[in-house]
């Protein structure tokens, strides 16, 4: 089955530029969505078809998707921005919904 | 604004059944995919199943295939998942997600804030 794999954890200092990365076989050729679910909150939708980001998500949010990897990248880092972080995609193969095992963020 | 309200969890022992809704408001119900995401306590997100516009598609997750069901109603704005044969590892947060108005590609661009199901004896 197909299997989309992140960093369980990845810190970062204020200001500086967090990646986040989501990888699986030929990841390129799938569309990939990212979202951010802080504690006790319903997951937000953060990145959408790889790069495009939703009404009200802030500039420093963008996503790359090419070959093996799917990136998600946070510029100029925010106390705000500690979260968990969840990569999706639709795999037609199987006709499912694939969600990476989600990456915390730290803001050191 | 989008509106997304879950109920109909609870307690339930091994073996039972348990049927979830979720009710939308703040957009045209019947013009979207709609999904159910679950989370098991200090888990990560777990995707359950997702249902057409008009119903006649539904897909699952291979864990619940011939045991949960997704349905909906345009008339009532509501999206259910009756779950059967439960087991201790469907213990989870049930969230509805409002999905694609175009296909079942798309983002999950709404979500609910869930209904816990606890199965246990």
């Amino acid at each position: 089955s197909f299997v989309l794999t992140q960093p369980p954890s990845v810190s970062v200092a204020p200001a500086k530029t967090a990646r986040i990365t989501c990888g699986a076989d030929n990841i390129g050729s799938y569309t990939v969505h990212w979202y951010q679910q802080k504690p006790g909150q319903a997951p937000v939708l953060v990145v959408n078809d790889d790069s495009d980001r939703p009404s009200g998500i802030p500039e420093r949010f963008s996503g790359s998707n090419s070959g093996n990897t799917a990136t998600l990248t946070i510029s100029e880092v925010e106390a705000g921005d500690e979260a968990d972080y969840y990569c999706h995609v639709w795999d037609s193969l199987s006709d499912q919904g694939i969600f990476g095992g989600g990456t915390k963020l730290t803001v050191l | 604004e989008v509106q997304l309200v879950e109920s109909g969890g609870g307690l339930v022992q091994p073996g039972g059944s348990l049927r979830l809704s979720c009710v939308a408001s703040g957009f045209d119900f019947s013009s979207y995919y709609m999904t159910w995401v679950r989370q098991a306590p200090g888990k990560g997100l777990e995707w359950v199943a997702n249902i057409k516009q008009d119903g006649s598609e539904k897909y699952y997750v291979d864990s619940v295939k011939g045991r949960f069901t997704i349905s909906r109603d345009n008339a009532k704005n509501s999206l259910y998942l009756q779950m059967n044969s439960l087991r201790a590892e469907d213990t989870a947060i049930y969230s509805c997600a409002r999905d694609g108005y175009y296909d079942k590609e798309e983002a999950l661009d709404y979500w609910g804030q869930g209904t816990l199901v606890t199965v246990s004896s």
